[in-house]
Formats: structure tokens, sequence, C-alpha cells
């Protein structure tokens, strides 16, 4: 079945690296997705990753997938209090469907 | 602004009442969405609509009717309100073309049923 999980929580000092870590367990995911849900908002769409790739990265944001262990990880580098949120790893099988989210991450910032 | 909107931010209602929801986007898209996410934050999709036909239907309660009437609305009914279908309900639109994969939320509707 399509399951995707998460810690719910996470704390970091500004300036350090968070690592928010995610497990699904459908082999036929083809689209990976972190999304990010401040408080009050709606989702948006932080990045995403082919499942034919290992890495990405955009700017303070690495995407890593072990596609063998089924397992992503976002890492935001030099953090700050404005990345304070929840995200949201999710899986799709094709562009065309349905999106399976996990529980989401509560990033909280330490001074 | 181009973006996803959704009319009422926030609904408080009694239970046995009928409510709808508005969803409108102005990005040109041809998919829109419905998502529930409850008091946890779990989000799951009830419904898909690609050109105004529906394309998911996941096992929702048949008192939630959605209805397209162009593409750019996907309105959300809601018959016979109950304490459980208090939640934020979230609007999004992807475009085709490959690229579904990139799905815009609107800003959600905090539905509260007493």
């Amino acid at each position: 079945g399509e399951d995707v999980e998460q810690s719910l929580f996470l704390s970091v000092r500004e300036g350090d690296s968070s690592v928010i870590n995610c497990t699904y367990t459908d082999s036929s995911s083809t689209y990976l997705y972190w999304y990010k849900q401040e408080p009050g908002a709606g989702l948006q769409l932080l990045t995403y990753i082919f499942s034919n790739m290992d890495m990405k990265q955009d700017q303070r944001l690495t995407v890593l997938l072990n596609k063998k262990d089924k397992h992503l990880s976002l890492r935001i580098a030099d953090t700050q209090t404005g990345d304070s949120a929840i995200y949201f790893c999710a899986e799709s099988m094709s562009s065309a469907s349905k999106i399976i989210f996990g529980s989401g991450t509560r990033l909280s910032i330490r001074p | 602004d181009t973006a996803v909107s959704q009319t009422p931010k926030y609904l408080v209602t009694q239970m046995g009442n009928d409510k709808s929801i508005k969803c409108e986007q102005n990005l040109g898209h041809d998919t829109m969405y419905w998502y529930k996410q409850d008091s946890k934050k779990f989000l799951k999709i009830m419904f898909s609509y690609n050109n105004k036909e529906l394309i998911i239907n996941e096992t929702v309660p048949n008192r939630f009717s959605p209805k397209s009437p162009d593409k750019a609305h996907l309105n959300l009914h809601i018959n016979s309100l109950e304490l459980g279908d208090s939640a934020v309900y979230f609007c999004a639109s992807s475009p085709e073309g490959g690229r579904g994969y990139e799905q815009y939320f609107g800003p959600g509707t905090r539905l509260t049923v007493t």
C-alpha cells in the first residue's frame, strides 16, 4: 500500500543545518516532493525529485533520495527563523496521479 | 494576483446543515483538487477534476459533492454536516503537459461543525 512516514518534530539552532527525513513504501513512486506549510497558510511546493535522481540542490535546500531504502531527506542549510513551518514529504506514481502526503514534520528554530 | 483562492476562510456551522466552499484559480491550470487536513495536520486528497471531469474520487462520504462549472472553479458542497467534518479544506490546482506534479494550494477553509 501507499504510506509516507516522517517524524513529527524537529528543533534546530538558528544557523545550523536542518535535516528532515521521510520514508515511503510504494516502490513505484516516480515523483517525490517536499512541501512547506506556514501557520495559517496553504502548502507551498518547495522542491521535488524524480525517482531516477539521487540528489537535487536548490540554493539552501538539498534533497537526497535513497531509492533502495525508500528514504528521502531534505536538508536546509543555515536555518533561519523564517524556516519555521511544517514540512510535508509526499509521493506520487505519475504527474497525473494523486499525491500521498506524510504527516508532516514541525520544524522549530531555537535562537 | 495570480493564485488559488478559496471562500470563505472560516466557516462555523451546526450539525445537520448544508454548506459550500468555493475555489477559483486564475493560473490557467487544467486540474483542480480538494484536500482535507485534520487536526493532526494529516492531509488527504478527496477529489480531483481535470477540465471539469472527475478523475479522482477517494473514499469520501457521498454527503460531499464537488462541482466544477468551468475549469477555473471547483466548489465543494457538503450536506448534513457532522462533527467529524471539522477540518481545514484545501483547494489546489496543477498544470497539464507533464507538470501535473506542481500543485499550487489555496490558503484553506477552516470548517468547524458544532
